[in-house]
């Protein structure tokens, strides 16, 4: 049993470069979540899905799209990668109780 | 202003000491979480409070949820090493399941 899968572990991008961080979970969990974590900051929701078709935006969404075209998969897009988006991004699901978390990927942005 | 204040921090202690660590706030949540990081994992689930006065028990560690729903606590007894990470508390934003808000996490280092 996976879980919630996330790629890649780590990446290293120039400012302005685009890239997407796939997430995919193997538990038919209807929420779906992509969180920032920074040092003293915890983690900070970016984005949130409470269905296929269906996102909406948290408390730090600027600069990041997502969308959920299947219930497994919600890809979170950097379209011009900036130093402030240099951080661990977690993805995580929820069947209305509690959420799994993936292992991370670690962002840096030169 | 966040949602939900955790405190302390950062706490340092020695293998064997008792500690709480307080999630507070002024709003009232139907739940609570606990979750508990280590370096380069994702938080993983502890416990869900539900109803005021809760008490739960998982081992050492000891979940409470306050009467008026605005707060919890949690208390670890005897803790070891391996109780070191950081222990987040999330309620879930506005009512809405599909949206946890994270206090911002205390720190701990437990010593041998």
């Amino acid at each position: 049993n996976a879980g919630v899968t996330q790629t890649p572990k780590f990446q290293v991008l120039k400012t302005g470069q685009s890239m997407t961080l796939q997430c995919a979970q193997d538990m038919n969990h209807e929420y779906m979540s992509w969180y920032r974590q920074d040092p003293g900051m915890g983690l900070r929701l970016i984005h949130y899905s409470v269905g296929a078709g269906i996102t909406d935006q948290g408390e730090v969404p600027n600069g990041y799209n997502v969308s959920r075209s299947t219930t497994e998969d919600f890809p979170l897009r950097l379209l011009s990668a900036a130093p402030s988006q240099t951080s661990v991004y977690f993805c995580a699901s929820s069947n209305n109780y509690g959420y799994t978390f993936g292992s991370g990927t670690r962002l840096t942005v030169v | 202003t966040q949602l939900l204040e955790q405190s302390p921090q950062f706490l340092s202690i020695q293998e064997g000491e008792n500690l709480t660590v307080y999630c507070n706030s002024s709003s009232v949540f139907s739940s609570l979480q606990w979750y508990r990081q280590e370096p380069g994992e994702g938080p993983v689930l502890l416990v869900t409070v539900v109803t005021g006065g809760e008490v739960k028990k998982l081992k050492r560690l000891t979940f409470q949820f306050g009467d008026a729903r605005k707060d919890s606590s949690l208390h670890i007894t005897a803790a070891q090493p391996g109780d070191t990470g950081l222990y987040l508390c999330a309620v879930h934003g506005s009512g809405n399941t599909g949206k946890l808000i994270f206090g911002q996490g205390t720190t701990l280092q437990v010593k041998p």
